[in-house]
C-alpha cells in the first residue's frame, strides 16, 4: 500500500484567513515532503521534514508555516495568503529503499487545490 | 547547475503503437531516476523506478537508462487513450540528499 491522504480536497480563501492543510501517511515512511505546483509546471520543493524533524526550507515565505506532529502527519499552516500562492499542494513520503539500494522513492498524496482571493 | 531535460511535447502517438519519451540529465552524479505520470489536475503518480544501467520493465511500461550517455527513457507499448497524460522524468542525487530534480514534463496524446 503507497496511500498518501490529503485534507481538504480544495480549499478557498481570503487573504486575511488562517487555514491549514493536513497529509497522513501510514506506510512507515520517514522523510515527509511539501510541494507546490502551478499549471503546467513541475513540482517546486517546499519543505522536507526527515525522521520528525525540519531537514530542508526552501526559502518558503514564513506565511506558510509547516508541522509535524508525528512520523505518520504532517501539517501546513497558511495566513495572509497571497493570489499568487494559489496553486496545488502536495504532500508526498519517502520510501529510502528499494532493493537495498537507497532510492528515496516519492509517493505523492491526491493534493489540495487552493485558491486565494 | 543539476538539470533535467524533456521535450515538452505533445507527443502524438497512435493507439496501439509504441509511446517513447526521453529524458536527459546533467549532472553524473545522479542516483536514481523516476518517471511520473500526471494526469491535468491531478497529483503526480510513479511509473517507474530505475537505478542501473539497462532496461526495467513492469507490464506495458519499459524503463532504459544509460548512464554513460546521461539519459533515461520510457517505453509504453500498445499505447491506450488512458495513457494521454503529461510524463515527468525527476532525478536523484546523493549529492542533494536524494531530492528530486525535475524536468519540465512531456504532455503525451494517444490518438484513438
Amino acid at each position: 500500500d503507497t496511500e498518501v491522504t490529503q485534507t481538504p480536497k480544495h480549499l478557498v480563501m481570503g487573504m486575511t484567513n488562517k487555514k491549514s492543510l493536513k497529509c497522513e501517511q501510514h506506510m512507515g515512511h520517514r522523510a515527509m515532503y511539501w510541494y507546490k505546483q502551478k499549471a503546467k509546471k513541475p513540482p517546486e520543493l517546499m519543505f522536507v521534514y526527515s525522521y520528525e524533524k525540519l531537514s530542508i526550507n526552501e526559502s518558503v515565505p514564513s506565511r506558510f508555516s509547516p508541522e509535524c506532529p508525528n512520523s505518520s502527519l504532517l501539517n501546513l499552516h497558511l495566513h495572509a495568503l497571497q493570489p499568487e500562492d494559489s496553486a496545488l499542494y502536495l504532500c508526498a513520503s519517502s520510501q529510502e529503499k528499494e532493493g537495498g539500494v537507497r532510492t528515496d522513492t516519492q509517493y505523492f498524496g491526491p493534493g489540495t487545490r487552493l485558491t486565494v482571493l | 547547475q543539476k538539470e533535467v531535460e524533456q521535450n515538452s511535447g505533445p507527443l502524438s502517438v497512435p493507439e496501439g503503437a509504441i509511446a517513447s519519451l526521453n529524458c536527459t540529465y546533467s549532472d553524473r552524479g545522479s542516483q536514481s531516476f523516476f518517471w511520473y505520470r500526471q494526469y491535468s489536475g491531478k497529483s503526480p503518480e510513479l511509473i517507474m523506478s530505475i537505478y542501473s544501467n539497462g532496461d526495467k520493465e513492469d507490464g506495458r511500461f519499459t524503463a532504459q537508462l544509460n548512464k554513460a550517455s546521461q539519459y533515461v527513457s520510457l517505453l509504453i507499448r500498445d499505447s491506450q487513450p488512458s495513457d494521454s497524460a503529461t510524463y515527468l522524468c525527476a532525478v536523484s542525487y546523493m549529492d542533494s540528499n536524494y531530492q528530486l530534480i525535475w524536468g519540465a514534463g512531456t504532455k503525451l496524446i494517444i490518438k484513438p
